[in-house]
């Protein structure tokens, strides 16, 4: 089954550090762009950035570089969304999804989410 | 950045009337590089339409889309109960951007 099987939900302290992660499987990891999607609590959909893990080349919305890093190593079909310093801000559902093997930068396969909490 | 405003907000609708939701771009989206997206509560969003017009892989064809250059539309064209849910447009050309959502409602 052709699927994106995404980390468990994160409950963390304003400061420290996480890095979340996707695993895909039943396709060629390594030839798919892959990224990340935010959905802050009861609101839309924001478009983060996506890595190819042939070469680890990547793109990023200007809206969150700087502020995490999307990384991905293909021999074990993983890509992670990494921050070094969480705000409370950062609380949502982060989504990992597959781009077509077009290149096109929009997502036709979904992970579940992974929530993030970020609270004192 | 290529802003994408979605109208309306919400829709009101009973099931087996017609949708129509917009989708409008700050600039033109080259190459209809426009998608639809439907999330139901709890739910990850799911493709519906991609290349502005193209149904993606095991959607019913009472979804279409239409549109070029910086208006885009999602018709649904007799509403199911499972179709009602918030649909976000979103545009893949040099910095992807998703609009703000449409909540369709059973009015």
């Amino acid at each position: 089954e052709v699927q994106l099987v995404q980390s468990g939900a994160e409950v963390k302290k304003p400061g420290e550090s996480l890095k979340i992660s996707c695993k895909g499987s039943g396709y060629s990891f390594s030839t798919y762009w892959i990224g990340w999607v935010r959905q802050m609590p009861g609101k839309g959909l924001e478009w983060m950035g996506v890595i190819y893990p042939g070469d680890s080349d990547s793109t990023d919305s200007p809206s969150f570089q700087g502020q995490v890093t999307i990384s991905a190593d293909k021999s074990i079909s993983t890509a992670y969304l990494q921050w070094s310093s969480l705000k409370a801000s950062d609380t949502a559902m982060y989504y990992c999804a597959r781009a077509p093997l077009t290149g096109d930068l929009y997502f036709d396969l979904w992970g579940r989410g992974t929530l993030v909490t970020v609270s004192s | 950045e290529t802003a994408l405003t979605q109208s309306p907000g919400t829709l009101s609708l009973s099931p087996g009337e017609r949708a129509t939701l917009s989708c409008r771009a700050s600039q033109s989206v080259s190459r209809s590089q426009l998608v639809w997206y439907q999330q139901k509560p709890g739910q990850a969003p799911r493709l519906l339409i991609y290349g502005a017009s193209s149904r993606a892989t095991g959607i019913p064809d009472r979804f279409s889309g239409s549109g070029s250059g910086t208006d885009f539309t999602l018709t649904i064209s007799r509403l199911e109960p499972e179709d009602f849910a918030v649909y976000y447009c979103q545009q893949y050309g040099s910095s992807p951007t998703f609009g703000q959502g449409t909540k369709l409602e059973i009015k």
